[in-house]
């Protein structure tokens, strides 16, 4: 098992261009996590998804768009990016929320910076 | 909403001595309460939670944590300092509910010294 996969590991970015960011996971996981990493900050939700097809918002959704087309996929979009945009980004994944808590099984990072 | 607090940013301590990393919450249930430990340029990994079992859990690589609900606090604990245990540490809560998240605190670095 691979667990949770992010692509790409490091990119920069001009302002204003777009870009996407993959992650699988092959856990059969149902649910689907995005955080960001900034320094002093901890780690602060993004977007999330409980099953394919749905997303929600998170503590800081403004300025990113997901998607869950397939089960293992959750996709980050940035449509027009921003120097605050600047951070590290975290999937995660879980077999299930709600009251029985699973594990969130983080992947490796992408490091973005946004010139 | 439920919160971690994390006083301090960075801890340092010799090899060999005691590890106290300080994690304070607030809930108004009962919380289910987690550390992450993350390495150098790596992901966040789950060194030990705590599940309204044994209030005492033991982690891996020689952490424990102790839960106190009269204090609300969920300290973790080792009883010597290797150097590869220099890492970023983060404490966490989840309370359950259909839209419950998991709540980071800011994390701390621990150094060890030779």
């Amino acid at each position: 098992n691979a667990g949770v996969t992010q692509t790409p590991k490091f990119r920069v970015l001009k302002t204003g261009q777009s870009m996407t960011l993959l992650c699988a996971q092959d856990m059969n996981h149902e649910y689907m996590y995005w955080y960001r990493q900034d320094p002093g900050m901890g780690l602060r939700l993004i977007h999330y998804s409980v099953g394919e097809g749905t997303t929600a918002k998170g503590e800081v959704p403004d300025g990113y768009n997901v998607s869950r087309l397939k089960k293992q996929n959750f996709l980050l979009g940035l449509e027009s990016a921003a120097p605050s945009q600047t951070s590290v980004y975290f999937c995660a994944s879980s077999r299930s929320a709600g009251r029985s808590y699973n594990e969130q099984f983080f992947g490796p990072g992408t490091r973005l910076t946004v010139l | 909403a439920q919160s971690v607090t994390q006083l301090g940013s960075h801890v340092s301590v010799s090899e060999g001595a005691l590890v106290l990393l300080r994690c304070n919450y607030s809930s108004s249930v009962p919380p289910y309460l987690f550390w992450y430990v993350q390495y150098p340029n790596q992901g966040l990994q789950l060194l030990l939670k705590y599940t309204s079992a044994a209030t005492l859990v033991k982690g891996i690589n020689g952490f424990e944590a102790e839960f106190k609900k009269s204090e609300t606090s969920f300290h973790l604990t080792k009883p010597s300092a290797h150097m590869s245990d220099a890492a970023e540490y983060f404490c966490a809560v989840y309370v359950g509910g259909a839209n419950s998240k998991l709540t980071f605190g800011k994390g701390i670095t621990l150094s060890v010294r030779p």
